[in-house]
């Protein structure tokens, strides 16, 4: 199963500036989740929406922020980056209600310096 | 409070040996399992997703079993190849009516040799 794709793949960013992570889910998927995975650690959860709504969120500042839109893209907006915010960012979509798994992208590895 | 640990963290096996990778949860309240592969630096593919009612699932030489009384997964590997090499993910989806965030395992990196 294909259809979601992130962008920019890679991304070097200096502490203290903003960052925006972009997301293109597959179409008829109403929920995106984000997830950060550090490197040798298992992904870690931290925002889904469900139809342009935050409706759960994991252990993250609010300095991380999201956005989703009508067209089944989403945002992941990093505001005062810290040197622990590297990491890879994976986006996640799947149809609220179906009995099929999440659909994950390629990831964003963002590093911050 | 959801944590899924996975059993071996790492494992290195000759071409052509089955395997079995482990995943253990401690909530046995899941909607459905999903295994995933992972390759360095890359995103993550879904091999094999098990709703809560099933006891297995097979796709090629993969199959994934599910106890869910006793919090286990486990996913065998026939006649593994050097293209097997990966990271191998399980990841638990909590029943409806709760945030339907997946919660992974650190994962079982694994190494097919020649």
């Amino acid at each position: 199963e294909t259809g979601v794709t992130q962008s920019p793949t890679h991304l070097i960013k200096t502490r203290g500036q903003q960052v925006t992570l972009r997301c293109s889910s597959q179409s008829g998927h109403n929920t995106v989740s984000w997830y950060q995975q550090a490197l040798g650690q298992g992904p870690q959860f931290i925002f889904q929406y469900y139809r342009e709504e935050e409706n759960g969120r994991g252990n993250f500042p609010p300095r991380f922020s999201g956005l989703q839109f009508p067209n089944y893209s989403s945002e992941l907006n990093v505001n005062a980056l810290e040197l622990d915010d590297s990491a890879l960012y994976l986006c996640a979509s799947r149809h609220h209600g179906s009995d099929y798994g999440y659909t994950f992208g390629s990831g964003t590895r963002l590093t911050v310096v | 409070k959801q944590e899924v640990t996975q059993i071996p963290a790492a494992l290195s096996v000759p071409e052509g040996e089955n395997l079995v990778l482990n995943c253990s949860f401690t909530d046995s309240a899941i909607y459905n399992l999903q295994w995933f592969r992972q390759d360095p630096g890359k995103g993550l593919t879904s091999l094999l997703l098990i709703q809560s009612s099933q006891r297995e699932q097979t796709s090629g030489r993969l199959n994934a079993s599910l106890d869910k009384s006793s919090g286990r997964s486990t996913l065998y590997i026939a006649a593994s190849q050097p293209g097997d090499s990966a990271t191998y993910l399980c990841a638990v989806l909590p029943e409806w009516g709760t945030a339907s965030k997946l919660t992974f395992g650190t994962g079982t990196r694994l190494q097919v040799t020649l």
